[in-house]
């Protein structure tokens, strides 16, 4: 079956800048999309199509891509984007792949 | 305001049975594909399954493949999962997410969750 395979973890000081990447076969042909998860509640998406922002999601939150490796950037991270951070694509194998997590903490 | 409310989870034994169901309201339901994602303690996420906004077209993570049913009903704005065979490992938080993509408008949207615990 397809795997997306994330880093378990990364950890920033407030105010640097965090990159989690997900790495998949597919990502070239596919996109990616992005989710923030805190502890008890229900994951929200912070990036859409590899790039895009959906309305409410804080400018410091970009994605991008490069050949079968997307990446998430948190520009000046704060307190409040420590989280679990998935990445999700799609392949033959469903239209929703998930990586395994990353959990992002703010020292 | 979008709204997704999970229910009908709860404990039961391995081999049996539940049907989940998630309530859909404030956008129009027969619009979008929807979807069951998964969350096992302290692990990660899992795509479940996935019904397109008619019905036309399904799909399932082979872990759930032949045990479990997705469905919905536009009339009642209701996404429903059956689940049979249970087992241990089917314990988790399922969640209803709601997808929309056309003309550039993109969209989901998540539930809170149901925990369904598959436990003798």
């Amino acid at each position: 079956s397809y795997e997306l395979t994330q880093p378990p973890s990364v950890s920033v000081s407030p105010g640097q800048t965090a990159r989690i990447t997900c790495s998949g076969d597919a990502l070239p042909k596919q996109y990616a999309y992005w989710y923030q998860q805190k502890p008890g509640q229900a994951p929200v998406l912070v990036i859409y199509k590899d790039s895009e922002r959906p309305s409410g999601i804080p400018e410091r939150f970009s994605g991008s891509s490069s050949g079968t490796t997307v990446t998430l950037t948190i520009s000046g991270v704060q307190a409040e984007d420590e989280a679990d951070y998935y990445c999700q694509s799609a392949d033959s194998s469903g239209p929703w792949v998930f990586g395994g997590g990353t959990k992002l903490t703010v020292l | 305001e979008v709204q997704l409310v999970e229910s009908g989870g709860g404990l039961v034994k391995p081999g049996g049975s539940l049907r989940l169901s998630c309530a859909a309201s404030g956008f129009t339901f027969s619009s979008y594909s929807m979807n069951w994602v998964r969350q096992a303690p302290g692990k990660g996420l899992e795509w479940v399954s996935s019904i397109s906004s008619s019905s036309s077209y399904i799909y399932y993570a082979d872990s759930v493949k032949g045990r479990f049913t997705i469905s919905r009903d536009n009339a009642k704005n209701s996404l429903y999962l059956q689940m049979n065979s249970l087992r241990a490992e089917d314990t988790a938080v399922y969640y209803c997410a709601s997808h929309y993509d056309s003309s550039g408008y993109y969209r989901v949207d998540w539930g809170q969750g149901t925990l369904v615990t598959v436990s003798s």
